[in-house]
């Protein structure tokens, strides 16, 4: 069965490093999530990503977020200068045209900012 | 603002039993629901959906009811087994054309399936 797939699993970075997470969404689907998930709290939505932009993001996702599809596989979630409150799981997700509504999640990057 | 929550943050059931999971929502344009399972250190994973034009929808062992007039989803999961012992999430979308909005998520509500 198709999965979302992310890299890396875990990452540590000091503050103020950038950081780049990846995601290969499952062949053949046209939309494009990030989420977050703070430690205990729910699951938040960052960014929206179809036809090669923004569709739509969130309050969370600020100047220092930044997304991009380099090729016809990767999805990427780059953080600039991390901050301490960045440190979560970041989940991928996809969605296809035919799939309706359904967003599919990867595993997740856990991310702690030191 | 508007957001989707859930009543309780931790369910214990024994093994065998049925769970019944429930979430609030306030956003009354919202008009398709989902319901995702999430494992330690795991992604969330598909449950089962719900488009507001119905009131009903049933899948493995699983049954989504939506009661749009109090606003409110349930999850009922038949025989729970171990392997049902996960955090669970309800999330709701607007999507007029199908587009690309973000989910937004309920806090969750643990499930423990009791030996």
């Amino acid at each position: 069965e198709p999965e979302v797939t992310q890299t890396p699993s875990h990452q540590v970075t000091q503050m103020g490093q950038e950081v780049i997470l990846r995601c290969v969404p499952i062949s053949n689907h046209l939309y494009f999530y990030w989420y977050r998930q703070i430690l205990g709290q729910k699951v938040e939505f960052l960014v929206s990503f179809y036809n090669n932009e923004i569709s739509e993001k969130s309050e969370i996702f600020d100047d220092q977020f930044s997304v991009e599809r380099p090729d016809g596989s990767n999805f990427t979630l780059k953080i600039r200068s991390t901050k301490l409150e960045d440190s979560a799981m970041y989940f991928c997700a996809s969605k296809g045209l035919l799939s309706q509504e359904t967003q599919y999640f990867g595993p997740g990057t856990r991310l702690l900012v030191l | 603002g508007e957001s989707v929550g859930l009543h309780l943050p931790t369910l214990s059931v024994q093994e065998g039993d049925n769970s019944i999971i429930n979430c609030a929502y306030s956003n009354s344009a919202s008009d398709y629901f989902i319901w995702y399972k999430q494992e330690s250190g795991k992604g969330p994973q598909f449950i089962i959906d719900i488009r507001s034009n119905m009131d009903k929808r049933q899948g493995q062992r699983v049954t989504v009811l939506l009661n749009k007039t109090v606003k409110h989803l349930s999850l009922q999961i038949a025989a729970t087994q171990p392997g049902d012992s996960a955090v669970y999430f309800c999330a709701e979308n607007i999507s007029p054309g199908g587009g690309a909005d973000g989910l937004t998520f309920g806090k969750g509500t643990h499930l423990i399936i009791q030996p």
